[in-house]
């Protein structure tokens, strides 16, 4: 099983300011099968990034996905208020499916 | 639009098997795989499997001896148990689509029902 690990845990920063987010799995990550979903208070995950570096259908462009093998990075330009959620990555280059454990986006 | 609509009793005793229901709507049922997710209060995702029209599945090992998924197509739904349960199967379950046509990710999801293990 790959097991993926995010960094930092939580991230403090202002709007308008980068967020890097960072995800490390355990072992190679065949074909950068890496997605990184949205997720905010009460509500479900929603999908952000899926292939490593591919926006889902309405994301804007302020969110890029990059990386391969076994690092991956969620990168959020000129945040916004409603960009405060916790964020995570997941793995579907091998059975089973994993998560990594959330990096949590406070905007000041 | 898509939804997707979990239901199912919010309480379950331990020892006993959790049984949910995902109810399926605005798209197509076939050429995607539904999967089960769950989310225990304040933790992170856990993949428990997924299923596709046909009947295939894929379970996670953590789960693999107590959990089984199957599908209507008739009625396009599909369902998750989840037996043998215990306090650390509370949590928020998800059901969501796996889109294996294009991003082979979880592009939608239900809004997750609470089961709380409890006697």
């Amino acid at each position: 099983e790959i097991v993926l690990t995010q960094s930092p845990g939580t991230l403090s920063l202002s709007p308008g300011e980068r967020a890097t987010l960072s995800c490390r799995a355990s072992q190679f990550v065949s074909r950068s099968y890496v997605a990184w979903y949205q997720q905010k208070p009460g509500q479900a995950p929603s999908l952000l990034i899926y292939g490593a570096s591919s926006r889902a259908t309405g994301i804007p462009d302020r969110f890029s996905g990059s990386g391969s093998g076994t690092d991956f990075t969620l990168s959020i330009s000129r945040l916004e208020p409603e960009d405060s959620a916790v964020y995570y990555c997941q793995q579907y280059g091998s059975s089973p499916r994993t998560f990594g454990q959330g990096t949590k986006v406070e905007i000041k | 639009q898509v939804q997707l609509q979990e239901s199912g009793p919010g309480l379950v005793k331990p020892s006993e098997t959790l049984s949910l229901t995902c109810t399926v709507s605005g798209t197509s049922f076939t050429n995607y795989y539904w999967s089960w997710i769950r989310q225990p209060p304040g933790k992170g995702l856990e993949w428990i499997g997924h299923i596709y029209y046909t009947g295939r599945i894929d379970y996670s090992p953590s789960f693999k001896n107590r959990v089984t998924i199957s599908v209507d197509t008739s009625r396009d739904l599909f369902s998750l148990k989840l037996s043998s349960v215990t306090a650390a199967d509370t949590a928020v379950y998800y059901c969501a689509r796996l889109d294996i046509l294009i991003s082979d990710a979880f592009d939608v999801w239900g809004q997750g029902t609470l089961v709380t293990v409890s006697s």
